[in-house]
């Protein structure tokens, strides 16, 4: 079955800095990538999503770049800020899945003012 | 509108007690999930429902049962639970092919003493 890996498990870096959060997955029919924040005590919230016929999403800070050869996909959030510090959780799904997403393990970032 | 909304947000029980989780979504999706999230970890599928009916049971104890009394409404009914089913309790909605994008809600706490 499709296993999706994340790194790093945490990240800190200056306010104003980039982050760059990466994720492999080994089912090469996985076709839909999307990416959630979580904050604590909240749900996680969508952020960004790619489909497989695409190589770069872009949403203002926020872009998702996929490299389907490879079979892997990173977030990348420019300018950071502090309300960015959460868990962010990659995930896979696809025709082979049905309704089931397989997420990566998590990222906590943290943004230092 | 892409609200999913879970009530309660906290609930503590006893191991012999019966409640209810509820959730519900007015975006007209026709596929609705539970989720079980323990703490720096993923989101775990539990059931999802398709056009009312349940779809994926992923071999969840029958303690907890779900409920989908109509394509907005979205129940999880909890009898004789655990002290290891503390988690929290997420709701998620989507259209109901595979691969969309997955709303969740904001959970659920559960504490079971």
């Amino acid at each position: 079955g499709e296993n999706v890996e994340q790194h790093p498990s945490t990240l800190s870096v200056q306010e104003g800095d980039s982050a760059v959060i990466k994720c492999t997955y080994s089912d090469s029919a996985s076709n839909y990538f999307p990416w959630y924040k979580q904050e604590l005590g909240k749900g996680p919230q969508l952020i960004i999503d790619i489909r497989s016929n695409v190589g770069e999403k872009k949403d203002q800070r926020i872009a998702v770049t996929l490299n389907k050869t490879a079979k892997h996909f990173s977030l990348h959030i420019t300018e950071t800020q502090p309300e960015d510090s959460a868990v962010y959780f990659c995930a896979a799904a696809g025709l082979n899945y049905g309704q089931n997403f397989v997420f990566g393990p998590g990222t906590r970032l943290s943004v230092l003012p | 509108d892409t609200e999913v909304t879970q009530t309660p947000k906290h609930l503590v029980m006893g191991m012999t007690n019966k409640k209810s989780l509820k959730c519900e979504q007015h975006m007209g999706h026709r596929a609705m999930y539970w989720y079980k999230q323990k703490a720096k970890k993923p989101p775990e599928l539990m059931f999802v429902y398709s056009y009312e009916k349940l779809s994926i049971n992923e071999s969840v104890p029958s303690r907890f049962s779900p409920e989908c009394p109509n394509s907005s409404l979205l129940n999880l009914h909890l009898h004789a639970l655990q002290p290891e089913d503390s988690a929290l309790y997420l709701c998620a909605s989507s259209q109901p092919q595979a691969a969309r994008k997955l709303f969740f809600g904001s959970g659920t706490q559960l504490s079971v003493l």
